[in-house]
C-alpha cells in the first residue's frame, strides 16, 4: 500500500524555524518528484514547493521562496522541509504529495499525506 | 501566473441532485486539469486527471470535460459522502501548480 506520513509539525515562535518530515512506503521513491502543499486554517490549498525525483531541481512559490527548503533523502524514502523565519501567516496544514504523469506529460497529485500542523504564534 | 477560477464558492443541493462546478482557467492549459475531493478534516483525494480521466476507485458518477480555459466537474447524482470541498489545479505549469478557490458541496 502507497502511504506518505508527515511529521514534525509544531507550535512555533514568529521567526523561528522548523523542519518537517514525510516518510514514505509502498512505491519506490527515488522515481517519483515530490511536492508540499499547505492550507491555512478556513482556507484553500496553496502549492509551495517541488522537488524533483534526484532532488537537484527544486521550485518553490513565492511566498515562502528564500526562507523554506525542500529536500529529500532517496536512501531514507523521507522528504523534508526545512522552514525558517517563519511568520504567522505560515499557519498551515503542511501536506506532501507524489506527482504522478501519465505518457503526456500531464502531471497530478496522488496520493497525499494526512497532513502535520504547523502553528506559528507568540 | 496562471489563475485558476471556481464558481461557485459554496452550493446546497439535496442527495441525488446533478452537480456541477465550473473552473476557468487565465490562460489556456489545454487539458491539464485535475480535480480533487477533500472532506473535513481529511486530505485531499483525486478524482479526475486530465480534464476527464477517472482515477482509479472513483465512483463514475463523477466526470469532468473541458479544454483550453473552460473546465466543468459534476456529480451526476449526489450521495451523502459526496459532501465536501471540491478544488481544481492547473499542471500546464508544472511544477508550478496552482490550484482554484474551493467549492464547497452542502446540504439543502
Amino acid at each position: 500500500e502507497v502511504q506518505l506520513v508527515e511529521s514534525g509539525g509544531d507550535f512555533v515562535q514568529p521567526g523561528g524555524s522548523l523542519r518537517v518530515s514525510c516518510a514514505v512506503s509502498g512505491f519506490t521513491f527515488s522515481d517519483y518528484e515530490m511536492n508540499w502543499v499547505r492550507q491555512a486554517p478556513g482556507k484553500g490549498l496553496e502549492w509551495i514547493s517541488y522537488i524533483s525525483s534526484s532532488g537537484i531541481t527544486t521550485y518553490y512559490a513565492d511566498s515562502v521562496k528564500g526562507r523554506f527548503t525542500i529536500s529529500r533523502d532517496n536512501a531514507k524514502n523521507s522528504l523534508y522541509l526545512q522552514m525558517n523565519h517563519l511568520r504567522a501567516d505560515d499557519t498551515a496544514v503542511y501536506y506532501c504529495a507524489r506527482v504522478s504523469r501519465d505518457s503526456a506529460k500531464r502531471g497530478w497529485l496522488d496520493p497525499w499525506g494526512q497532513g502535520t500542523l504547523v502553528t506559528v504564534s507568540s | 501566473d496562471i489563475q485558476m477560477t471556481q464558481s461557485p464558492s459554496s452550493l446546497s443541493a439535496s442527495v441525488g441532485d446533478r452537480v456541477t462546478i465550473t473552473c476557468r482557467a487565465s490562460q489556456s492549459i489545454s487539458n491539464y486539469l485535475n480535480w480533487y475531493q477533500q472532506r473535513p478534516g481529511k486530505a485531499p483525494k483525486l478524482l479526475i486527471y486530465g480534464a476527464s480521466g477517472l482515477q482509479r476507485g472513483v465512483p463514475s458518477r463523477f466526470s469532468g470535460r473541458g479544454s483550453g480555459t473552460d473546465f466543468t466537474l459534476t456529480i451526476s447524482s449526489l450521495q451523502l459522502e459526496d459532501f465536501a470541498t471540491y478544488y481544481c489545479q492547473q499542471s500546464y505549469s508544472i511544477p508550478a501548480l496552482t490550484f482554484g478557490g474551493g467549492t464547497k458541496v452542502e446540504f439543502k
